[in-house]
């Protein structure tokens, strides 16, 4: 069963403060990574993907992946209230008619003011 | 601008009423999605179309249908709903990256299902 496992969260922090997300997945296999943002009630927003290892930045963004620990995880700097949501990580598995992506469960984040 | 769109947004049928909720899209994508979502938690993949080719998740109900009659359009049928098919069912689109797989998938607002 192939699986991307993230905390459940919630994760709470201050308004300002870096907050860091943490994924893993089991496939070896996977080469793309992905990160939604979804908001209560709302439908998943793309926020970053990621193909190689190192890091990736956009604006307050930044998703780093390591393949060899199979881990992906995403840092939000000078987090805001609006960054409250709750943050999915999804792995690719297969490739062509049998491609798809595996969601975690997702972790939900609350920036206090 | 390219989008997913779903209709209805909001959709109340009685037990055992069939429905059907729509998807559009304008990516010119050629893998159509099917997800539900029940609060919290992560999207449960029905099943998707690479193309024309239908793709069931092994434990997706037989009461769960679906129909892609062109690349823009793709249909989910509920035959027989239940209680516990209240969700929120989200369509998304991706295109495949030859070597890589699926590309990042883009969603539609989704369809928030009532069963009464």
């Amino acid at each position: 069963q192939k699986e991307v496992e993230q905390n459940s969260g919630p994760l709470s922090v201050p308004e300002g403060a870096i907050a860091s997300l943490n994924c893993t997945y089991s496939d070896r296999g996977s080469q793309s990574f992905f990160w939604y943002r979804q908001y209560s009630g709302k439908s998943p927003e793309l926020i970053m993907s990621i193909y190689s290892n190192g890091d990736k930045e956009d604006g307050r963004f930044t998703a780093q992946l390591n393949k060899a620990s199979q881990y992906v995880s995403l840092l939000i700097r000078d987090s805001q209230p609006s960054d409250s949501a709750t943050y999915l990580c999804a792995v690719n598995i297969g490739e062509g008619s049998q491609g798809n992506l595996i969601f975690g469960k997702g972790t939900k984040l609350s920036v206090k003011p | 601008d390219a989008m997913v769109i779903q209709n209805p947004r909001y959709q109340v049928t009685q037990f055992g009423k069939p429905v059907t909720l729509s998807c559009s899209q304008t990516l010119n994508h050629n893998v159509m999605y099917w997800y539900q979502q029940k609060s919290s938690q992560a999207p449960k993949l029905l099943f998707h179309y690479y193309d024309k080719d239908f793709n069931n998740e092994a434990d997706t109900p037989d009461n769960f249908q679906s129909r892609r009659p062109n690349t823009s359009f793709c249909f989910l049928d509920i035959r027989s709903p239940g209680l516990g098919d209240a969700a929120m069912y989200l369509c998304a689109t991706s295109r495949d990256l030859p070597g890589v797989g699926p590309s990042e998938q883009y969603f539609g607002p989704g369809t928030r299902l009532t069963v009464t």
